[in-house]
């Protein structure tokens, strides 16, 4: 089975300051790595997701993640953060051979002017 | 295309009561799926379909039902409402199972009392 811990529940930052959101997995098989992102009162939308190939990942809205197969993580950046970046975002992972998705607990982003 | 539609948006119910929330897609996808959003515990997989006619149980089944009789429609039950119930529901539909973008609806949020 596969699971997901985001280390901080909420990431408060000011506006254009760099931000990390972290996330580690564990599985004891290959896995596909996603992030998706909740503004106020919507449903999930992808940021960008990991399949294979280079371990950087550029997604939509400026941010990036690095996959680390041997520190287990996909650890989310933006190097300049706006206020509309304010939201929830989730970590999740799914097994290379498998259809569920699991999600992280998720990560509250406040960006204040 | 209207995506991923869910009705209604708001429900209260009664404990005891039974309800169907409704999930329908315009995407052509094969896979869909129900999620329960609870705070600090991110998304939990109830349900999913890998196509009409097929249906599994996620991580959190119990209390709920299912059925897919066509490509486009996901209807989830609830058999007699619990307060233990009360969460906001996305359903989720993707082309294929495994490594493909969710496409999440607005949500569902019910309240059990």
């Amino acid at each position: 089975a596969q699971s997901v811990t985001q280390l901080d529940s909420q990431v408060p930052v000011f506006e254009e300051a760099p931000v990390e959101l972290r996330c580690n997995y564990s599985s004891s098989v290959s896995v596909y790595l996603f992030w998706y992102v909740q503004y106020p009162n919507q449903g999930l939308q992808l940021l960008l997701k990991y399949l294979s190939g280079s371990t950087l990942v550029k997604g939509i809205n400026g941010f990036e993640a690095e996959f680390n197969k041997s520190q287990t993580s996909f650890h989310l950046r933006k190097p300049s953060v706006h206020i509309s970046d304010t939201a929830e975002y989730f970590c999740a992972v799914s097994p290379e051979y498998g259809n569920k998705l699991v999600f992280g607990a998720g990560t509250i982003l406040r960006v204040k002017s | 295309n209207a995506g991923v539609t869910q009705t209604p948006k708001f429900q209260v119910l009664k404990t005891g009561q039974s309800m169907t929330l409704q999930c329908a897609q315009d995407m052509n996808h094969e896979y869909m799926s129900w999620y329960r959003q609870d705070p600090g515990m991110g998304l939990r997989l109830i349900h999913y379909s890998v196509g009409a006619g097929i249906t599994d149980q996620g991580e959190v089944p119990n209390g709920y039902n299912v059925s897919r009789s066509t490509t486009e429609d996901f209807p989830l039950r609830l058999l007699s409402a619990a307060p233990s119930q009360t969460s906001v529901y996305f359903c989720a539909s993707s082309y294929g199972q495994v490594g493909y973008e969710q496409y999440f609806g607005p949500g569902t949020r019910l309240t059990v009392t």
